[in-house]
């Protein structure tokens, strides 16, 4: 059962524009939000993290939105470019109840020169 | 580079086999994880040690088991291996294991089982 949904397998975006990337989840207990990117041959590298208390968190180019009512986390890339090509990958946790970290599937992100 | 390692970096075994993949954690990190990836999955959370113990368990077969050494590095066994069991095991390790602890990712062990 995934509690943790990417719909989007795979998104391009030319250099220099906004790269948006979504993820929804079920379970109403995730209270802890991360990001992750990952390059082929490597493991998935932490980006950004948010905590239910919060509905924005802000490192550099990236930012983390989380719309708790609608179960919602968005990431944005600002301004895309072509480095930030990878797979992201998007985590939650109950903070309470140890730390696994439940996964999605996986956006695909082609940043375009 | 995360300071996680693993070996091996790929493994190619029959069906049936036994192999065990070997995870060492960043320098003070006492908290293992391992996941696994499919072809058509994200990653899938199985086991979680802290410090030599056993912390949270998830979707682990009960043909794969895995421990936390005294000098913390951890191993994960795969028994009675079938071909749904190839994917990419990845380990990862984190400071204190709950909480806002970040988990840091190895580059992963691919299984080919054939």
């Amino acid at each position: 059962d995934q509690q943790v949904k990417q719909n989007s397998p795979s998104l391009s975006v030319q250099e220099g524009r906004i790269s948006i990337l979504n993820c929804d989840y079920t379970n109403s207990m995730f209270d802890y939000f991360l990001w992750y990117k990952k390059y082929p041959a490597e493991g998935p590298t932490f980006l950004i993290s948010i905590s239910s208390i919060k509905d924005k968190n802000e490192d550099g180019r990236f930012t983390v939105f989380l719309n708790k009512s609608a179960k919602h986390l968005s990431l944005h890339i600002v301004p895309s470019q072509p480095g930030d090509s990878a797979v992201y990958f998007c985590a939650a946790s109950v903070l309470n109840s140890g730390y696994a970290l439940n996964f999605g599937k996986g956006t695909s992100l082609l940043v375009t020169p | 580079d995360s300071g996680v390692t693993q070996t091996p970096k790929h493994l190619i075994t029959a069906t049936g086999q036994r192999v065990t993949l070997r995870c060492s954690p960043r320098s003070g990190d006492l908290s293992v994880y391992w996941y696994q990836q499919s072809l058509d999955q994200g990653l899938q959370f199985l086991i979680q040690y802290y410090n030599g113990e056993e912390r949270a368990k998830g979707n682990i077969l009960e043909r794969f088991s895995a421990q936390q050494f005294p000098d913390l590095h951890s191993e994960l066994n795969l028994s009675s291996l079938e071909l749904g069991d190839s994917a990419l095991y990845f380990c990862a390790s984190s400071v204190v294991g709950r909480g806002i602890d970040t988990q840091y990712f190895g580059p992963g062990t691919r299984l080919t089982v054939l």
